[in-house]
């Protein structure tokens, strides 16, 4: 099956400077790969996705690459904001149909004002 | 408003009792998915129901039990076969309708969870 890794599990950042998320995925078959936030006492919402027909997706802040060759991709928010602090996970799946979602293990980040 | 509940919020348990999470969802959505929280571990999936009166196993399901009679209703039951269920779970569901108006089949929507403690 799919495994997720992810790094670092926990990233502490100063406010206005960038973070960065990197997740690894050893199924070549998956091709979709959402980011979720979770803030404390919530469940996750998807902030930004991309499949792997496209090599890099930006909304905003946030921005995601993916190298389909090396299996990896990452999350990168610019110029952290006190709000942008949670938790990130990334995932992967194979688009088509209800599919399994496999996550990584999260990623604490604190934005220190 | 359209959206995805779980109940309770908290819930306490006696060791050697089942216990049942309820999550229900009014947003159409065809799939529906159990996982569980820990520190440190992400999150793992129990199990998943494509469709109605259909489910299958997650990754992590033994010690867990779940149906699906009703499209809108996922409950999940934490048997006492379940060694250590002490664990935040979340409940989610999928149905193609994406948060940006467009189709995705693969967004997942999620509950507010529902913590539940062994005493």
């Amino acid at each position: 099956g799919e495994n997720v890794e992810q790094h670092p599990s926990t990233l502490s950042v100063q406010e206005g400077d960038s973070a960065v998320i990197k997740c690894t995925y050893s199924d070549s078959a998956s091709n979709y790969f959402p980011w979720y936030k979770q803030e404390l006492g919530k469940g996750p919402q998807l902030i930004i996705d991309i499949r792997s027909n496209v090599g890099e997706k930006k909304d905003q802040r946030i921005a995601v690459t993916l190298n389909k060759t090396a299996k990896h991709f990452s999350l990168h928010i610019t110029e952290t904001q006190p709000e942008d602090s949670a938790v990130y996970f990334c995932a992967a799946s194979f688009s088509g149909g209800y599919q399994k979602v496999t996550f990584g293990i999260g990623t604490k980040l604190q934005v220190i004002p | 408003d359209g959206g995805i509940t779980q109940s309770p919020k908290y819930l306490f348990r006696k060791e050697g009792q089942n216990v049942t999470l309820s999550c229900e969802q009014n947003l159409n959505h065809d799939a529906m998915y159990w996982y569980r929280q820990d520190p440190g571990q992400g999150l793992r999936l129990i199990y998943y129901s494509q469709i109605v009166n259909d489910f299958q196993k997650g990754d992590i399901a033994e010690g867990y039990s779940v149906s699906r009679e009703k499209k809108e209703s996922f409950p999940l039951t934490v048997t006492s076969a379940q060694k250590n269920p002490t664990a935040f779970y979340l409940c989610a569901s999928t149905g193609g309708d994406g948060q940006r108006g467009r189709p995705n089949y693969n967004e997942q929507f999620f509950g507010p969870g529902t913590r539940l403690t062994v005493l």
